[in-house]
């Protein structure tokens, strides 16, 4: 059975600083990964899709990599600041449906 | 292009009713998928459709049943509601051919329900 986790399960930092998420999964056979916020009581924004070829994905400040030999995603965000606080999920999709794992929730404090 | 919604966002039933939650998926996306969300389980998948067929299913009890219309619009509903459904319930659509989990997922804001 497929499990996904995520360390840390929270994080606060100052603005500026570069952060790594990380994202663990026991089953290498996945299809893709994608990388989600969540801001409080709202839905999903889908931030960076890697497929299972792909070794990486860049949208502006966040990188995302995939090792799927180890099981593994990070979540790199550079100059971090005040909104980019949220929870940070990742979803490992096998075939037919996304595997959430538990979560970061990031706090950038100005 | 318009973003998911979902209706309505907030709902309040007592325990033994049942609801229908609905979901517009992005214009052109054909596969719906719903997700519960709760503080003890996390984001668990409960079914996905296309083309008006339900394609995939997660591992939730038949109270939970959802269905497709032709212009992709989704509804889901409890029936017989139990304390434990209280939970934000998620929508998501996908484009492509084949649409689905393995394409980009766009999230709705959610339904948050409570169950009393």
């Amino acid at each position: 059975k497929q499990e996904v986790t995520q360390i840390p399960a929270a994080l606060s930092v100052p603005e500026g600083e570069n952060l790594v998420l990380n994202c663990s999964f026991t089953d290498s056979a996945i299809y893709n990964l994608q990388w989600f916020r969540q801001d409080p009581g709202k839905g999903l924004t889908s931030l960076l899709l890697i497929q299972s070829s792909q070794r990486e994905q860049t949208s502006g400040r966040l990188n995302a990599s995939l090792d799927k030999s180890s099981g593994r995603s990070t979540l790199y965000i550079a100059a971090s600041q005040p909104g980019d606080s949220a929870t940070y999920l990742c979803a490992v999709i096998p075939t037919d449906k996304l595997i959430f794992g538990t979560g970061t929730r990031l706090q950038v404090f100005p | 292009k318009a973003g998911v919604t979902q209706t309505p966002r907030y709902l309040i039933k007592t325990r033994g009713q049942q609801v229908t939650l609905s979901c517009s998926p992005i214009s052109g996306h054909r596969s719906v998928s719903w997700y519960q969300q709760t503080p003890g389980q996390g984001l668990q998948f409960l079914f996905e459709y296309f083309s008006e067929t339900q394609r995939n299913k997660g591992n939730f009890p038949g109270r939970f049943s959802g269905r497709q219309f032709s212009n992709s619009r989704s509804e889901m509903n409890v029936s017989t509601l139990e304390l434990g459904d209280s939970a934000l319930y998620l929508c998501a659509s996908s484009g492509g051919l084949a649409g689905g989990p393995q394409e980009t997922q766009y999230f709705g804001p959610g339904t948050r329900l409570l169950v009393l």
